[in-house]
């Protein structure tokens, strides 16, 4: 079936360094790509997605290109702050007889240090 | 305020006990999702609700899990004979065109532990 498999966290990194977080999947077809973010007390909520090969979807610095090839949608940005500490959960829609559902990764934890 | 509202955000209860988890999602989505999140994995779908009726339950683990949403607004989770496997963070969410966009507005969940 479709799944998500992201990078263990984890992840501690100074403020101003670059970040990447791996994410690729399995799916049957064409899925849509998702990157969800739960800051701390907060419920979770959309940070950007991608529908087609090659999008590239952008918020708050972050980025994330949909790479068909290899099957993956790595979380980038150029320059963390503290307030970026969170779990990013990467996730997916199969087109497939889909009705919204999510299929998430596992989460990978960020903490920014100032 | 205007966002999906889960009551209650902590829940503690005893095995073989009936628990219910309230969830009040945005106004005029009709599309309302639940979901269970367990310790250090990402949230799993359990069931999709479309206006009243569920549209898709296959995420339910088993016939002591059960879902309403009689009025097509605030859902039930329904839980019996709870087992300390069902301890888990419950997440609803919902969405005005049917969550077929991807994007789901969440409630901070129900934390739930069966001792």
């Amino acid at each position: 079936g479709d799944s998500v498999t992201q990078m263990e966290g984890p992840v501690t990194l100074s403020e101003e360094a670059c970040l990447t977080i791996n994410c690729t999947y399995t799916a049957t077809g064409y899925p849509s790509l998702f990157w969800y973010v739960q800051y701390p007390g907060e419920g979770l909520q959309l940070l950007l997605k991608a529908t087609k090969a090659d999008d590239k979807g952008s918020n708050k610095g972050f980025e994330a290109t949909y790479r068909k090839e290899t099957t993956s949608f790595h979380l980038e940005k150029g320059s963390v702050q503290v307030s970026d500490s969170a779990v990013y959960f990467c996730a997916l829609i199969s087109r497939v007889g889909s009705q919204g559902n999510l299929i998430f990764g596992k989460g990978t934890k960020l903490s920014v240090k100032p | 305020g205007a966002g999906v509202s889960q009551t209650p955000s902590n829940k503690v209860t005893e095995k073989g006990k009936y628990v219910e988890l309230r969830c009040d999602p945005i106004s005029g989505h009709t599309a309302l999702y639940w979901y269970r999140q367990s310790l250090g994995q990402g949230p799993e779908f359990l069931i999709y609700f479309q206006g009243t009726g569920a549209a898709d339950d296959s995420g339910l683990p088993n016939d002591r899990f059960f879902a309403v949403r009689p009025e097509g607004s605030v859902s039930t989770l329904k839980i019996q004979r709870t087992e300390r496997g069902d301890s888990a963070v419950y997440l609803c969410a919902s969405s005005p065109l049917g969550g077929v966009t991807g994007e789901l507005f969440f409630g901070e969940g129900s934390r739930l532990t069966v001792l």
